[in-house]
């Protein structure tokens, strides 16, 4: 019974290209993130949604655009894909408590590779 | 945002040795969460711990929030304990919401 989910789990594709990953979490969480995990394994946060509202955006290009139709969906689509792109991308969830957002559960990440 | 420095970066143990690996931070936080990335790259969960001490079996944190650190002890380690431990801290105020990761340390542990 997972409680954070991403699709597709490995994604490979050629510079230029449009693609989107996807993820759901069962956990009944308000807030959900996405994070990139480099060739060095470093982790970085790049966007946040709390209630379907985006309240983090980090200093992403805007090819990238996250999509949250529901508090228990976050999407996020990528134009014109370049060698760079090529990370680990992690969906995380967590539950607001006022002014604390806490404990984040990690999806199994999404590897892309583009060529 | 909030540095994140974690020590040692790497760390090589014979099974059934025990080791301390330790978090510093660069401001206060209300959320410091302990990862184990494991080989398939699956982030587990070890520890939410902003401030005092946890234990789960062979593993403990403590943070003391005060000072800007956190350590994660690991007793008897096993080879499935082989991997990357991520220390990730939740800032305040304009940083909130975001987890800062440090840069791991990377264990291994032989037969």
């Amino acid at each position: 019974d997972t409680a954070v989910s991403q699709t597709p789990k490995y994604l490979v594709t050629q510079m230029g290209n449009d693609k989107s990953i996807k993820c759901e979490q069962n956990l009944g969480h308000d807030t959900m993130y996405w994070y990139k995990q480099d060739s060095k394994k470093f982790l970085k946060i790049m966007f946040s949604y709390n209630n379907k509202e985006l309240i983090i955006n980090e200093t992403v290009p805007n090819r990238f655009s996250p999509k949250s139709p529901d508090k228990a969906h976050l999407n996020l689509h990528i134009n014109s894909l370049e060698l760079g792109d090529s990370a680990v991308y992690f969906c995380a969830s967590s539950q607001q408590s006022g002014r604390v957002f806490n404990e984040q559960f990690f999806g199994p990440g999404t590897r892309l590779t583009v060529l | 945002g909030i540095q994140v420095e974690q020590s040692p970066p790497d760390l090589i143990l014979q099974e059934g040795a025990n080791s301390t690996l330790r978090c510093n931070f660069s401001d206060s936080v209300n959320n410091l969460q302990w990862f184990h990335q494991n080989p398939w790259g699956q982030l587990i969960n070890l520890f939410y711990i902003p401030s005092g001490t946890k234990q789960n079996g062979r593993l403990s944190a403590t943070t003391v929030a005060t000072e800007r650190y956190s350590l994660l002890y690991i007793s008897s380690s096993q080879t499935t304990d082989s991997g990357v431990y991520f220390c990730a801290v939740g800032g305040r105020g304009s940083t909130l919401g975001r987890l800062y990761f440090g840069r791991g340390t990377q264990l291994t542990v032989w037969p």
